[in-house]
Formats: C-alpha cells, sequence, structure tokens
C-alpha cells in the first residue's frame, strides 16, 4: 500500500525557512516523479514543484512562484523527499501535500505570519 | 501556462440525477487530464487520469471523456457520499501542471 506522510509545517515568521518532508513507503521511491502540491484555504490546488525519478537523475522543476526560493531533494536511500522552504512569504501560508503516482498525503500545515 | 476553464463553479442536484462538468484547456493537452474529488479537510483523491481511465477501485458512476482541449467528468447517478469540490487538472509536459478552478457539488 503507498503510503506518504508529510511533516515539518508549523507557524513561521515571514523571511524564515523551514523544511517539510514527505516519508513514503508501498513503492519502489526511485523509480517516481514525486510532486509537491500546496492548496491555501478556500482555494483549489497548485501546482508548487517535483523531483524525477533516479532514471532522469533526480532533476527538479518549480513553479515561478516559488523558483529561486524552494529547493526539493530526495533520498532514496531513506525514500523521503524534502522541500526546502527559505524567504517565506505571507502567501506561502497553505496545507503542503506530497503526491506520486496520485496517492496524496494528508498534508502537513505552513502558516507565514508575524 | 495552459489554463483550465472549469464550469460551473457549483452545481445542485438530486440524489440519481446525472451530472456533468467541463472542463477546457487553453491549448491542447492531448488527454494529459486527472479528475480529482476533494472532501473538506481531506487530500484530493484521484478518480480518472488519462481523461477517461478510472482509477482502481472508484465507483462506475464516474467516468471521464474528451481530448484536446475540452474534456467532460460524468456522474451518472449522484449519490449522497459524491458530495464534494471536482478538480481536473493538466499534466502536459508544458510546465505548470495546472488546475481548473473546482466544481462544488451539493444535493439538493
Amino acid at each position: 500500500e503507498v503510503q506518504l506522510v508529510e511533516s515539518g509545517g508549523g507557524l513561521v515568521q515571514p523571511g524564515r525557512a523551514l523544511r517539510l518532508s514527505c516519508a513514503t513507503s508501498g513503492f519502489t521511491f526511485g523509480d517516481y516523479l514525486i510532486n509537491w502540491f500546496r492548496q491555501a484555504a478556500g482555494k483549489g490546488p497548485e501546482w508548487v514543484g517535483f523531483t524525477r525519478s533516479r532514471t532522469y537523475g533526480g532533476t527538479t522543476e518549480y513553479a515561478a512562484s516559488v523558483k529561486g526560493r524552494f529547493t526539493i531533494s530526495r533520498d532514496d536511500s531513506k525514500t523521503i523527499v524534502y522541500m526546502q522552504m527559505n524567504s517565506l512569504k505571507t502567501e506561502d501560508t497553505a496545507v503542503y501535500y506530497c503526491e506520486v503516482g496520485g496517492y496524496w498525503g494528508q498534508g502537513t500545515l505552513v502558516t507565514v505570519s508575524s | 501556462d495552459i489554463q483550465m476553464t472549469q464550469s460551473p463553479s457549483s452545481l445542485s442536484a438530486s440524489v440519481g440525477d446525472r451530472v456533468t462538468i467541463t472542463c477546457q484547456a487553453s491549448q491542447d493537452i492531448a488527454n494529459y487530464l486527472n479528475w480529482y474529488q476533494q472532501k473538506p479537510g481531506k487530500a484530493p483523491k484521484l478518480l480518472i487520469y488519462d481523461a477517461s481511465t478510472l482509477e482502481i477501485g472508484v465507483p462506475t458512476r464516474f467516468s471521464g471523456s474528451g481530448s484536446g482541449t475540452d474534456f467532460t467528468f460524468t456522474i451518472s447517478s449522484l449519490q449522497p457520499e459524491d458530495t464534494a469540490t471536482y478538480y481536473c487538472q493538466q499534466y502536459d509536459t508544458l510546465l505548470p501542471l495546472t488546475f481548473g478552478g473546482g466544481t462544488r457539488v451539493e444535493i439538493k
């Protein structure tokens, strides 16, 4: 059974950093592209970025709104995906989800506020 | 960016009714389209991928069709548990991945 568990969310001041984790199990981790999405309260989901599979070197792509501030990485030995979020803005406030092959985690809430 | 225009934004229908939601892409996305169901406080749940392929375990009253720029999602006989917000999402090779604005489905 595919499982994705996000963690690392919380309340952070604007301009500070936070690192989210997505712990996975139930599939061959290295073979899959893994997405991060986010959803602000009352809004639709928004794609944040992804890391490609091992075959494609785990390379990453990002939405314009986070490019240069967020960095996605993956640890194939631990089957965990990370997202380092720097220079956080109030508009980054959202529930953050990781996703693989249509399976989503339960999400972790990030609140950026002074 | 590829814009996804989803309509209606909300609808109210009776149990047993046929419900149809449309999604239009701003450019050709072939059949690279997902349909998701989301209930309050929960993550989106994938119902249909590749525009018309039903995810394993999803009831057959859900269906999708279309290709290119015009897509349709149908619930053939609305059930009380189908109350949710539904989103289309394109995954063409041209990034970013984008979603429609959502359709809130309620029982009349």
